[in-house]
């Protein structure tokens, strides 16, 4: 079946260091992967997407690659900042219109 | 600038009672989803819609009942609520229509529901 494992947090981290979410997926077929943040009391909003294999998301200073070889989606970035404190959630879509999601990993940044 | 629009924010009940979570979608999107998001399991799947007129069940569809009203609307229905039903419910949509998933879901701000 299809799935999506991703670090457990919460991550804690001093503003300006460097930020990598471990993400790994399972899934038949060619899904496309998405990470997605979610800020206290708000609805998911999506972060970056890659919609095949050697694809890199990118936006607002974070990066994913979409490694097939090692099914996994890790989200990096290089300079994390107190605003970028949220829940982090990988997932991935797949036939049917379904979309599968990771439990989620909280980032704390402190100044 | 709408986007998914979900009513109410809040709300509490008691078990044994039935509510309905309205959600609409603005962006003339052919699928709509239900999501319920626990503490440390993510999001699971409720209900889908891939069209106007159709329905399948996702993951976790026991105790649930939905409606797709039309394109806009997705209805999510609690007949008898259980404590167990507490929890943060998103209802989504996506463009998608078949095929591969290739389009991102877009996501209303989230009903917490509370059963007592």
């Amino acid at each position: 079946g299809n799935s999506v494992t991703q670090m457990e947090g919460p991550v804690t981290l001093s503003e300006e260091a460097f930020l990598t979410i471990n993400c790994t997926y399972t899934a038949t077929g060619y899904p496309s992967l998405f990470w997605y943040v979610q800020y206290p009391g708000e609805g998911l909003q999506l972060l970056l997407k890659a919609t095949k294999a050697d694809d890199k998301g990118s936006n607002k200073g974070f990066e994913a690659t979409y490694r097939k070889e090692t099914t996994s989606f890790h989200l990096e970035k290089g300079s994390v900042q107190v605003s970028d404190s949220a829940v982090y959630f990988c997932a991935l879509g797949y036939n049917f219109n379904k979309f599968y999601f990771g439990s989620g990993t909280k980032l704390n940044v402190k100044p | 600038n709408a986007g998914v629009t979900q009513t109410p924010k809040f709300q509490v009940l008691k078990t044994g009672q039935s509510m309905t979570l309205q959600c609409a979608q603005d962006m003339n999107h052919n699928s709509m989803y239900w999501y319920r998001q626990d503490p440390g399991m993510g999001l699971r799947l409720i209900y889908y819609s891939a069209s106007e007129g159709t329905t399948d069940k996702g993951e976790v569809p026991n105790g649930y009942n939905v409606s797709r009203l039309n394109k806009r609307e997705f209805s999510l229905r609690l007949e008898s609520a259980a404590p167990s039903q507490t929890s943060v419910y998103f209802c989504a949509s996506s463009p998608l229509r078949g095929g591969v998933g290739n389009t991102e879901a877009f996501f209303g701000q989230g009903t917490r529901l509370t059963v007592v």
